[in-house]
This record gives C-alpha cells, structure tokens and sequence, in this order.
C-alpha cells in the first residue's frame, strides 16, 4: 500500500530564510512520481514542482528543490528566500506510473515571519 | 494552455436535497479526471477518477456519485445530500497516471 508521511504539522520560518519541509513515502511500485503543493487560505491547490522516481537529479523550480533521497524514501521540499506570501498548507503527494491513485499526506502548515 | 474551470465557487445546502457540481477542462483531450473531498484541516481523498468517458471509478463508498458526459466534462452528484458531505469539494485532471494533477479552484459545501 502507498503511503505518504508529513511529520511536521506546523513551521514557522523568518522572512528571506529557508526552510525544509519533511516529506517520506512508502510503496513497492518501481515506477512513481512526487509531487509537492501549496494550498493558500483560499483553497486552491498550486502544484509546486515534481520528481520522478527515475530522475537522476533533484528537481528545481525557481526557489522550489525537492531534495529527493531514493534509498531513504525521502521527498523534502526546500523553499529558499522564504516570502510573506508563502504562508500556506503544502502538502507532498504520490502517484504510481501504473495507478490512478493519487497519495496525499496531512499536510504541513508554513508560516513566514516578518 | 490547459485550463480547469469548476462551478459554483460555494453552495448552501439543505439535507436530502440534491447535488450536482460541475468540472470542465480546457486546452487537452483524453484527460485523466478526478474528485476529491477535503474536510476541514485535512488532507484530500480522493472520491472518483475518470480514465474516459463513461468511465468511472469510486474509491469510498458513499452516497455521492460520478459521471463523464463528454471528454472533459465530469460531474459529481447526489440524490440526497447528508450533513456529513459538507467539505471543499476539488476536482483535478492529469494527463497520464504518475503525472502531476492540475486542480480547479474548488468548491465549498455547507449542508444545513
């Protein structure tokens, strides 16, 4: 069974800091994708940036990495030079290339400090 | 560009009355489909997807269901709606499986 693990219910980082959000993942599937999202006050889910579980690098979108550790089953989101309007529920999500399913965890709560 | 448009934004419901939201895609054809529910400070479930038209499946059993008229249209019902459907209601498409889910803006249920 696939599962998803955000331990980090609530992070607090100053304003143009970085910060690290934990994400782990379970599966016995060879083949899937990881995927981080942010969900502002008004709902929406943004999709951040994406892994593939064969990419040989890590992913990068502007100040998004995923810092992906295959052996660990580890999909950490970095946010660098965190912004006001980065305050928001991101959450980490799996999918199986063969399935439709689509595995979110619980979710971790960011808020940027002045 | 893709697109994802879902309607209405909010919706005020008595009990036992009947539901139907709608979801329409842009920009792509043959796309994967899916609804999901979130209750309040959780995360999504995911309560049907749609692999083409006429075409569904339920992950949670429920009195809520699903349809796909055409090709990127999806639609989730229900006959009689109860207190415990209240919740953000998002639809999503993908173009394949393991692909990134590209959400609409969602839809806020109150059952009264």
């Amino acid at each position: 069974a696939q599962k998803i693990t955000q331990t980090q219910p609530g992070m607090f980082v100053q304003e143009k800091e970085a910060v690290t959000l934990d994400c782990t993942y379970d599966t016995s599937d060879p083949s899937y994708g990881l995927f981080w999202y942010k969900q502002p006050s008004s709902g929406e889910m943004i999709f951040l940036i994406y892994q593939g579980s064969y990419d040989q690098q890590n992913a990068t979108e502007g100040r998004y990495s995923l810092n992906f550790q295959k052996a660990r089953k580890s999909a950490n989101l970095v946010i660098s030079a965190s912004q006001l309007g980065d305050s928001a529920m991101y959450f980490c999500a799996m999918s199986a290339f063969t399935g439709n399913q689509f595995y979110f965890g619980t979710g971790t709560s960011l808020t940027v400090i002045p | 560009s893709q697109t994802i448009h879902q309607w209405p934004a909010t919706l005020v419901q008595p009990v036992g009355s009947p539901l139907s939201l709608e979801c329409t895609v842009e920009g792509t054809s043959n796309p994967n489909l899916y609804w999901y529910r979130q209750a309040a400070g959780r995360g999504l479930q995911l309560l049907f997807y749609s692999v083409g038209i006429g075409q569904i499946s339920s992950e949670v059993p429920q009195n809520l269901s699903a349809s796909r008229p055409q090709d990127r249209q999806f639609i989730l019902s229900s006959k009689k709606l109860l207190l415990s459907d209240s919740g953000f209601y998002l639809c999503a498409w993908a173009r394949d499986p393991g692909q990134p889910q590209h959400f609409g803006d969602g839809t806020r249920l109150s059952i009264l």
